[in-house]
C-alpha cells in the first residue's frame, strides 16, 4: 500500500497569514496517463471530508482561489494565501493513483 | 445539487453482515465516468477507503477488507450499497459515501457491540 506521510501533524496559523501543508507518498503518484492522482480534503468537526483539490493542482467547485495545490512524484504541498477563520479543520491528502485508495493521517490547522 | 445519503442499522452484533444503502438524489447514479464509493472514519480515526464501483459497474476492494466486502447497485432506485461481513468492534466507524471524490453523504455511525 502506498503511505502517505503529512506534516505537521498540526498548524496555529493567524487569520490573514499564509499556511503551508505537506503530504509526501511512498511511492511517485504519476499515473501512466499523465495525470497525478493526488486530492486533498478539509474535514469540520462531525461533518464528512470536503473536496478541495483534485488531481494535484485543480481546485473543487465553490473552494476559494486561496487554496493552491503543488508538487510532483512523491511530494506535494497545500497551501492557504491568506487563512481564514472558516479554514479551521483536519486537512487530508489521498491518492488514487494505486489502488487501494489511501489517506494521509491528516494535518490539524487551528486559527489562533 | 447532487446529495446522498447513507441509511442502515446503527447498531450490528459481532459475526454478523453490516449493511447499509447510499441513496443518490439530483443526478443519476448511471452517469459515465464517474465512480462511487464507501470510505469510513472510526471515532477519532482517520480515513479508510472500503472500496469503490466505476460507472460501468466494475468493482475495486479494499484488499485488507476485500474477502468481507460487497458493493453493488440498483440503478432503477439510484441507490448503491454496501455488506460487509463477519464484523467485529474494529468495524465500528462512521460510514461515507461518495461519488469520488466532491460529494459525500454525511456518514452514518454503525457500531458494532452485543
Amino acid at each position: 500500500d502506498i503511505v502517505m506521510t503529512q506534516t505537521p501533524l498540526s498548524l496555529s496559523v493567524t487569520p490573514g497569514q499564509p499556511a503551508s501543508l505537506s503530504c509526501k507518498s511512498s511511492q511517485s503518484l504519476l499515473h501512466s496517463d499523465g495525470k497525478t492522482y493526488l486530492h486533498w480534503f478539509l474535514q469540520k468537526p462531525g461533518q464528512p471530508p470536503q473536496l478541495l483539490i483534485y488531481e494535484l493542482s485543480n481546485r473543487f467547485s465553490g473552494v476559494p482561489d486561496r487554496f493552491s495545490g503543488s508538487g510532483s512524484g512523491t511530494d506535494f504541498t497545500l497551501r492557504i494565501s491568506r487563512v481564514e477563520a472558516e479554514d479551521a479543520g483536519v486537512y487530508y491528502c489521498t491518492q488514487s493513483t494505486h489502488v487501494p485508495l489511501t489517506f494521509g493521517g491528516g494535518t490539524k490547522v487551528e486559527i489562533k | 445539487q447532487l446529495q446522498l445519503q447513507e441509511s442502515g442499522p446503527g447498531l450490528v452484533k459481532p459475526s454478523e453482515t453490516l449493511s447499509l444503502t447510499c441513496t443518490v438524489s439530483g443526478g443519476s447514479i448511471s452517469s459515465s465516468y464517474y465512480y462511487w464509493g464507501w470510505i469510513r472514519q472510526p471515532p477519532g480515526k482517520g480515513l479508510e477507503w472500503i472500496g469503490t464501483m466505476s460507472y460501468s459497474g466494475s468493482t475495486s476492494y479494499n484488499p485488507s477488507l476485500k474477502s468481507r466486502v460487497t458493493i453493488s447497485v440498483d440503478t432503477s432506485k439510484n441507490q448503491f450499497f454496501l455488506k460487509l461481513s463477519s464484523v467485529t468492534a474494529t468495524d465500528t466507524a462512521v460510514y461515507y459515501c461518495s461519488r469520488w471524490a466532491g460529494y459525500w453523504g454525511q456518514g452514518t455511525l454503525v457500531t458494532v457491540s452485543s
